[in-house]
C-alpha cells in the first residue's frame, strides 16, 4: 500500500517570501496526487491534483506543484505568501483505480504579517 | 450546491456509549468516504461506500466500528462501545466519481470520550 511523508510539520513564513512543501510518497505503481489545504476553523478544500500530463500543475490562489516521479515527489510552491495562507496543508495520493487515498502527517504554514 | 454536511460537528459521549456520526454528501455525489484524524496525524482512511454498499472497509476497526449509506438518508459511522482512543476528528468526503479521483469534505466531527 502507498505512503506518504510530509517532512515539515510547521513552517513559518513572513509574508512575501517564497514557499515550498515537501511530498514523498512511496508506490510503485502509477498514482493520483493531491494537495489540500485546511484554513483555521474550515474543512478540507483541494487546491490542486494530478492524475496525468504536464508534471507542474496549477492550482487555485497561486499554487503550484510539480510531480517528480523519478524521485516520488510532489512538492507544492508559491512564489509569494500571503498571510491569508496561513493553514495545514495536506498532500494525498491514491494509487490509480484504487478506492484507499492516503494522506500526510500535514504541515501547519503560519505567514506572519 | 451545499458542500458536505456533517452532523453533530462536536459530540461528547462517555466510555461505553454509542456514537453516531453522520454524513450527507453534496447533491449528486454517491460515493462516501470516512476518514479518522488523530492529533499530529494525518487523515487515515476508514471505509468507502456507495449507496447500499459497503465497497472498501480495509481502514475500519474489526470490532465496534459500521458504517451504512442507505437508499435514503445520510451515511452513518456507528461506533459502539466507545473508548477513550477513539477521541479524535472524524471527516466525511464525497465524490461524485469513485475509486481514485478528488474528494469533497465535510467540517468534520470532533468526538471527545470522556
Amino acid at each position: 500500500a502507498q505512503s506518504v511523508s510530509q517532512h515539515n510539520h510547521h513552517v513559518i513564513l513572513s509574508e512575501a517570501a517564497s514557499l515550498e512543501l515537501g511530498c514523498n510518497y512511496s508506490y510503485g505503481g502509477t498514482v493520483n496526487l493531491f494537495w489540500y489545504v485546511q484554513y483555521p476553523g474550515q474543512h478540507l478544500q483541494l487546491l490542486l491534483k494530478y492524475f496525468s500530463g504536464d508534471p507542474l500543475v496549477k492550482g487555485i490562489k497561486g499554487f503550484e506543484a510539480e510531480f517528480i516521479k523519478s524521485k516520488f515527489s510532489f512538492n507544492l510552491r508559491k512564489p509569494s505568501v500571503q498571510w491569508s495562507d496561513t493553514a495545514e496543508y495536506f498532500c494525498a495520493v491514491n494509487a490509480r483505480n484504487n478506492n484507499d487515498m492516503r494522506f500526510g502527517a500535514g504541515t501547519r504554514l503560519t505567514v506572519k504579517p | 450546491n451545499a458542500g458536505v454536511m456533517q452532523n453533530p460537528r462536536h459530540l461528547v459521549r462517555r466510555r461505553g456509549q454509542e456514537a453516531r456520526l453522520r454524513c450527507s454528501p453534496m447533491k449528486g455525489h454517491s460515493h462516501v468516504y470516512w476518514y479518522r484524524q488523530l492529533p499530529e496525524e494525518g487523515l487515515k482512511f476508514m471505509v468507502y461506500l456507495q449507496k447500499e454498499n459497503i465497497i472498501d472497509e480495509s481502514g475500519m476497526p474489526k470490532e465496534r466500528f459500521s458504517a451504512e449509506f442507505p437508499k435514503e438518508g445520510p451515511s452513518i459511522l456507528r461506533i459502539q462501545q466507545v473508548v477513550r482512543g477513539d477521541s479524535a476528528a472524524y471527516f466525511c468526503a464525497s465524490s461524485p466519481y469513485g475509486g481514485d479521483r478528488e474528494q469533497y469534505f465535510g467540517p468534520g466531527t470532533r468526538l471527545t470520550v470522556t
